[in-house]
Order: structure tokens, then C-alpha cells, then sequence
């Protein structure tokens, strides 16, 4: 069964550097999403791709955080500079039929920011 | 913000019982969606609802959508210990459609 690939999973990093997250959704779905979750919340959206172009990123910190989907397939989100606040799950999902639909998610990564 | 709000946050219960799980949300949906979430994973799509339907069943899940109380409610039937989770709901909102999740309900099952 296809899944949304997401690496790495676990990321230890020092405040101040940077770090990047990638994802290849299930083949053929036209959405992403990116996700940040902190602990004991639900997800939050940070940025939606419809094939190459954002269509929200409302959310997303520009001023430390970018995101792209440079071929319309699979996508890197990056920090930098990473703070401590950015400790949280960064999930990835996608859908095929809108933002509507079921969404299905990657494993996630883990981030911990010292 | 988010939209739905879970309720309870927390539930413990022995296995063979029953849970029940409530969603409620502020805003006119088309749709309204179940995810569990297992420890250190990511969410897993367990059903949606549509606005014009009132009921869904899905293997020992029963879906509930109250559109004129703005609710929901999720019923696992005859629960087991993999049914230990985190279970949220979420709706479609805004200029987007973007899907907003609640906090989530962290579902014990006792074995």
C-alpha cells in the first residue's frame, strides 16, 4: 500500500542552526501539507502545496521557516535559525482530491531543539 | 484557532467496553473527520461524515453528526487495547478549506 515517506524521523538539533525536513507523498496526489504538531495539541496547519505552488501559507514563520515543492512532487521544509519553541512533530500529508478529502499522513519527524 | 473541540480529554476504559468520544465545532462544515493518532506517529483517517449525513458506520466505529448542535460523536464499539490512542477530529474551514484538528482525546484501553 503507497505511504507518504517522510525523513528523518528523529532530529536533535541546536538552537540557532539550521534543519530540514522532506517528504514524498503517495504518488499522484496533487496536495501537500505540511503540519506542526506540539505535544498534547492537535496539528497545526503550516503550508498547503497544490502541485509546485503554495496555496496557503498563513501560518508559516517566513521569517525563519521556508518551504518548497519545486516539481510538484516531493517537498523540504527548512528552519532556520531553529529556537527552542520549534521543538514539536512536523507531519506531512497529502490528498488527491482536494482539501476536502481524507488526508493521509507520513510517520512524521521528530524535532528536539537544545 | 482551532475549530473542533474534543471532549473528554481523556478516557480510560476496560477492554470489551464501549467508548464514546465527542467533537464540537464553531463554524457551517461539509464534512466532518476522525483521525487516531497512535504514540509518536503520525494520523491515521479513520472516517468522514458528511453534512447531509446524520450517521456512518465503519467496522466497530459509529460515526454521530449533529449539524444543528454542531457535534459529533465517536463510538468505538467492544474496544481493545490497540484501540489506545489519541483521537481527533477535524473539519474543513475557511477561504481553503483547510482542515483544523481539536486537541484530541487520549483513549486508554485497559486490557
Amino acid at each position: 500500500e503507497a505511504e507518504v515517506a517522510q525523513s528523518p524521523r528523529y532530529k536533535i538539533t541546536e538552537k540557532s542552526q539550521a534543519v530540514a525536513f522532506w517528504c514524498d507523498p503517495i504518488s499522484g496526489h496533487a496536495t501537500l501539507y505540511w503540519y506542526r504538531q506540539i505535544l498534547g495539541q492537535g496539528p497545526e496547519l503550516l503550508v498547503q502545496f497544490q502541485d509546485e505552488s503554495v496555496v496557503d501559507d498563513s501560518q508559516l514563520p517566513k521569517d525563519r521557516f521556508s518551504a518548497e515543492r519545486l516539481k510538484g512532487v516531493d517537498s523540504t521544509l527548512k528552519i532556520q535559525p531553529a529556537e527552542l519553541g520549534d521543538s514539536a512533530m512536523y507531519l506531512c500529508a497529502s490528498t488527491p482530491v482536494g482539501v476536502t478529502g481524507e488526508q493521509y499522513f507520513g510517520p512524521g519527524t521528530r524535532l528536539t531543539v537544545t | 484557532s482551532q475549530q473542533g473541540e474534543e471532549d473528554p480529554q481523556a478516557l480510560s476504559i476496560q477492554e470489551g467496553e464501549n467508548a464514546t468520544m465527542n467533537c464540537s465545532y464553531k463554524t457551517s462544515i461539509n464534512n466532518l473527520q476522525w483521525y487516531r493518532q497512535n504514540s509518536g506517529r503520525g494520523l491515521v483517517h479513520l472516517i468522514l461524515i458528511r453534512s447531509n449525513e446524520r450517521e456512518k458506520h465503519s467496522g466497530r466505529l459509529r460515526v454521530t453528526l449533529d449539524t444543528s448542535k454542531k457535534s459529533s460523536s465517536l463510538l468505538i464499539t467492544a474496544s481493545r487495547a490497540a484501540d489506545t490512542a489519541s483521537y481527533f477530529c477535524a473539519t474543513p474551514a475557511g477561504a481553503n478549506s483547510k482542515l483544523t484538528f481539536g486537541k484530541g482525546i487520549t483513549l486508554s484501553v485497559r486490557p
